[in-house]
């Protein structure tokens, strides 16, 4: 059974830093791109960024609300995801998800639970 | 950036057809994908490839795609068709997974 797991949420102040790790199991990691989406209490969804599988480069793409801000990274060893995020604003505060996709442009066919990231003084 | 429209809210009678448009330029060219998110839930993947269902979603459930609207159409509406749902495109111009702003949907 494919599951994703996202840990590493938390209440976190403006400017600070945080990652977020996405735990997948049921299949390999490295097979796919992973992308993390995030939602604002009540509002819509919204794509952070992705990750490649090794096969395409491994490289990233980002929102611009995010880039050079947050930063994603794998190891599939571990069969893990990274949500690095720095400099973090109230505006970030938001429901995390993991997904993963055969590459960029196929669906997202698979999504984790998310993981609670509030950001406040 | 692309741009996908979404009518904020939709409502139906059950038993009646249910029919969620997404607006964007010349959508008809891309593969849309659409997802179901019911409160407190992750979303769920319903649509992909622009028609396809995946495995464990009711034939009830299709969607179409031409000019500059996508539609995910729901038949014979049950009342746990509830939820939120959300169109999405790759966006090849930029690499960037693009979604819609979301549909309510409310079953009378």
């Amino acid at each position: 059974e494919v599951q994703l797991v996202e840990s590493g949420g938390g209440l976190v102040q403006p400017g600070r830093s945080l990652r977020l790790s996405c735990t997948a199991s049921g299949f390999s990691l490295g097979d796919y791109a992973m992308s993390w989406v995030r939602q604002a209490p009540g509002k819509g969804l919204e794509w952070v960024g992705f990750i490649r599988s090794k096969v395409f480069g491994g490289t990233t793409e980002y929102a611009a609300s995010v880039k050079g801000r947050f930063s994603i990274s794998r190891d599939d060893s571990k069969s893990i995801a990274y949500l690095q995020m720095n400099s973090l604003k109230t505006e970030d505060t938001a429901l995390y998800y993991c997904s993963r996709a055969l590459s960029g442009m196929h669906p997202l066919d698979y999504w984790g639970q998310g993981t609670l990231v509030t950001v406040s003084s | 950036s692309y741009v996908l429209t979404q009518p904020p809210s939709v409502s139906v009678a059950p038993g009646e057809t249910a029919r969620i448009t997404c607006g964007g330029n010349n959508i008809g060219s891309k593969s849309v994908n659409w997802y179901q998110q019911k409160p407190g839930q992750a979303p769920m993947l319903v649509i992909h490839y622009e028609s396809a269902r995946p495995s464990g979603i009711p034939e009830r459930f299709s969607g179409s795609n031409s000019g500059n609207t996508a539609t995910l159409t729901i038949s014979r509406v049950e009342a746990g068709d509830e939820a939120d749902y959300y169109c999405q495109v790759w966006d090849s111009s930029h690499d960037h997974v693009v979604f819609g702003g979301g549909t309510n949907l409310t079953v009378l």
